[in-house]
């Protein structure tokens, strides 16, 4: 059973566009959401993170919006570029533990020109 | 440079042999992870450590092994490999920060079970 859903599956997007990537889960003791980033041949990389007394997080062009009450999650691109090409992947970590974090099963974008 | 490093980056082996995917970072992290990822199924958690002699089963630990005598190292073995443990593996490496948690990922190991 998948404890964090994830979606779309791929994504197709115009330069300059927003791109839009959902997460969605179901334990509540999840304590920490990151995003990461995967390019062809690479390890994934944290992208941005958030925790769940925040509702949103700005990093440049990158922004999380996290619904507690909903239990969801979402990753938005802004000014989507070619170079954000790339596998993404929503995560949860458990609270109370240091390590054991749940992935979805990743979103890849494609950024045309 | 902090890095996690895998080796071998490339396997091709047969049903039952055992192998050894060895796992290092330089970073002195506490806490060290394997994942594998497959295709639709996106990262699975097999295997993490809290620290050394400290280790705990992830969300897919059928027919892994894995040790931490060091703090740097953290291999893998696959005692008698079969073809649907073909995949992808990553090794990872994290610290609490103030804001929360930061894992660094190693460049993946391509495991092939013929």
């Amino acid at each position: 059973q998948q404890q964090v859903k994830q979606s779309p599956q791929s994504l197709i997007v115009q330069k300059g566009g927003i791109s839009i990537i959902n997460c969605a889960y179901e334990n509540t003791a999840f304590d920490y959401f990151p995003w990461y980033q995967q390019f062809p041949g690479k390890g994934p990389a944290l992208l941005i993170a958030i925790r769940p007394d925040v509702s949103e997080k700005k990093e440049g062009r990158f922004t999380i919006s996290f619904n507690k009450s909903a239990k969801q999650f979402s990753l938005h691109i802004m000014d989507s570029q070619p170079g954000d090409s790339a596998t993404y992947f929503c995560a949860a970590k458990v609270s109370g533990t240091a390590s054991k974090l749940t992935f979805g099963t990743g979103t890849r974008l494609q950024v045309t020109l | 440079e902090a890095q996690v490093t895998q080796n071998p980056r490339y396997l091709i082996t047969v049903t039952g042999k055992k192998l050894t995917v060895t796992c290092s970072q330089n970073m002195n992290h506490e806490y060290m992870s394997w994942y594998r990822q497959d295709p639709g199924l996106g990262l699975r958690q097999i295997y993490y450590s809290m620290n050394v002699e400290v280790t705990d089963k992830g969300d897919v630990p059928e027919g892994y092994k894995v040790s931490r005598k060091e703090k740097r190292n953290f291999p893998l073995i696959l005692e008698s490999p079969s073809p649907n443990q073909t995949s992808l593996y990553f090794c990872a490496s994290s610290f609490n920060t103030l804001d929360g948690y930061e894992q660094y990922f190693g460049p993946g190991t391509r495991l092939t079970v013929t």
